[in-house]
């Protein structure tokens, strides 16, 4: 069973910086393994931020940036705003039988 | 403008199989795009369930491969999901996920609103 692992909560000022990271059970992660990052804010519907480890889409800010870090999938958020309080998850892409996994998320707190 | 709606009953019973279907609009399923499934118990993480590409190819979580299915009607504009033997932990909100790229590399870009299943008795 291969597990996808993210930090259960982080607590950023606003302005600051802050990454989060996506680690997978297998190993490395790899642009192979091409990241996607997305928000949730509460009682909403997910929003796609990043994919392919570091591209953006259309409507994400620049302030959130996709990168690999030490083995992991990291999404970075610099000069954080109260809005980008929400729930994060990373998937990544196993191929072969395990192909798409989630990770359990990050809840970040700007306070 | 890129939609997708899902549709199915909000209860279901135990043992009972749930279909939902996903309309979509704004695209079409042709060559690099997929559609998928994905869905969230309430105050739980997201879960990948499955997805079907533009040639039909069908891929499936490994712990629920048996118990699903996926299909499309591309003229419909349509995607199902079947999964059988629906138990009360599979209570979750299913979405539907329009994923354009070619196979590993989908952005999960749009995504429907969503849509309540209760399994009880």
């Amino acid at each position: 069973q291969t597990v996808v692992t993210q930090e259960p909560s982080l607590t950023v000022s606003p302005g600051g910086t802050v990454t989060l990271t996506c680690a997978s059970s297998t190993g490395a992660v790899t642009s192979g393994f091409s990241p996607n990052w997305f928000q949730q804010k509460p009682g909403q519907t997910p929003r796609a931020l990043i994919y392919s480890t570091s591209n953006r889409h259309s409507w994400t800010p620049a302030r959130f940036t996709g990168s690999l870090l030490g083995g992991k999938a990291a999404l970075t958020l610099s000069g954080v705003q109260p809005e980008d309080e929400a729930d994060y998850y990373c998937l990544l892409y196993y191929g072969g039988a395990q192909n798409w996994v989630f990770g359990g998320g990050t809840k970040l707190t700007v306070l | 403008q890129i939609t997708l709606k899902e549709s199915g009953p909000t209860l279901v019973k135990p043992t009972q199989t749930l279909t939902l279907t996903c309309t979509f609009s704004g695209f079409s399923l042709t060559t690099g795009v997929g559609v998928g499934w994905i869905r969230q118990p309430p105050g739980k993480a997201l879960e990948w369930l499955a997805l079907i590409f533009w040639d039909a190819d069908q891929r499936y979580s490994p712990a629920l491969k048996s118990r699903l299915t996926i299909t499309k009607n591309t003229s419909k504009s349509q995607v199902v999901l079947t999964m059988t033997n629906m138990d009360p932990v599979d209570t979750a909100t299913y979405f539907c996920v329009y994923s354009p790229g070619y196979y590993g590399s989908g952005s999960w870009k749009h995504w429907g609103q969503g849509t309540l299943v209760t399994v009880s008795s």
